[in-house]
C-alpha cells in the first residue's frame, strides 16, 4: 500500500498520560498536514510541514501538542498530559507542493482515533 | 480570521434530484478550493477542486462554481444517486504556502 499510513489506528489512554501518533506520508510528497476531527465536524487544522520545516501551528492548539518531521519523511504528533477533550480522530494528510507554492491534492490517512478516559 | 462557513449542515434529496452545497471564505487571497467526500468510517477523498483563475469546473455529474468577488463557492451534484450519500467538506487555502481550512461539513442523504 503506497498511501498515507497512520499508527496506531486506535489509542485508549487515561487522562494525564502522554500519547504519540505516527504518520508515514506518500514517499514523494513534501507536505504533511495534521488535522483533528470530532464527530459531525470538519477536519480542524493543527499544523503542517514542508519537508522538515514546520510552517505553521494552529493558534488554537495547546502547548501540550507538538509535532515533528525530523527528516522530512514520517511525522509524529505528541499530546502531553491528555485531557478528555482531546478525544478525537487525528488525521494525517500529505500532498506535493506545486509551482508557486500552491498545494496539490491532500491524500488522507485512515486516522488515529484517540479516546481519553 | 481564517474561516470557511458551509451550508447546509444536512441535505436530503430524492434520487435523481440535484444537490447544492455552499461555502464562504474569509480571506480574499485564498486561491484554491477543493471539495472532499467522506463516507462513514472512511478517510476524506478529493472529488473536485478549483483554482481562483477559473469560475467553474465540471466533472461528469459534479461541478463547482466560484465567485471571488463574493468569496463563495458551491458544489453542484446532478442526477444524484444513493451512493452519493456521504459527508461533503469544502476547503479553502490560506497563506501563500497552501494551508487548507475545512468547512463544517454537509451530510447528504439521497433517498431511493
Amino acid at each position: 500500500d503506497t498511501g498515507v499510513s497512520q499508527d496506531p489506528r486506535h489509542k485508549i489512554t487515561k487522562r494525564g498520560q502522554n500519547v504519540t501518533f505516527r504518520c508515514d506520508p506518500i514517499s514523494e510528497h513534501n507536505r504533511l498536514y495534521w488535522y483533528r476531527q470530532t464527530l459531525g465536524q470538519g477536519p480542524e487544522f493543527l499544523t503542517y510541514f514542508q519537508n522538515e520545516a514546520q510552517l505553521e501551528k494552529s493558534r488554537l492548539l495547546s502547548d501540550r501538542f507538538s509535532a515533528e518531521r525530523p527528516k522530512g519523511s514520517f511525522s509524529t504528533l505528541e499530546i502531553q498530559r491528555t485531557e478528555q477533550g482531546d478525544s478525537a480522530m487525528y488525521l494525517c494528510a500529505s500532498s506535493s507542493g506545486l509551482a508557486g507554492g500552491h498545494t496539490g491534492e491532500l491524500f488522507f490517512g485512515e486516522g488515529s482515533r484517540l479516546t481519553v478516559l | 480570521g481564517e474561516n470557511v462557513e458551509q451550508h447546509p449542515s444536512t441535505l436530503s434529496v430524492q434520487e435523481g434530484d440535484s444537490a447544492v452545497i455552499k461555502c464562504t471564505y474569509s480571506d480574499s487571497a485564498s486561491n484554491y478550493f477543493p471539495w472532499y467526500k467522506q463516507e462513514l468510517g472512511k478517510r476524506p477523498q478529493l472529488i473536485i477542486d478549483i483554482r481562483s483563475n477559473v469560475g467553474e469546473k465540471k466533472d461528469q455529474r459534479i461541478a463547482v462554481t466560484l465567485n471571488k468577488t463574493a468569496k463563495h463557492f458551491s458544489l453542484h451534484i446532478t442526477e444524484t444517486q444513493p451512493e452519493d450519500s456521504a459527508v461533503y467538506f469544502c476547503a479553502a487555502s490560506f497563506t501563500q504556502r497552501g494551508k487548507l481550512i475545512f468547512g463544517q461539513g454537509t451530510e447528504l442523504s439521497v433517498k431511493p
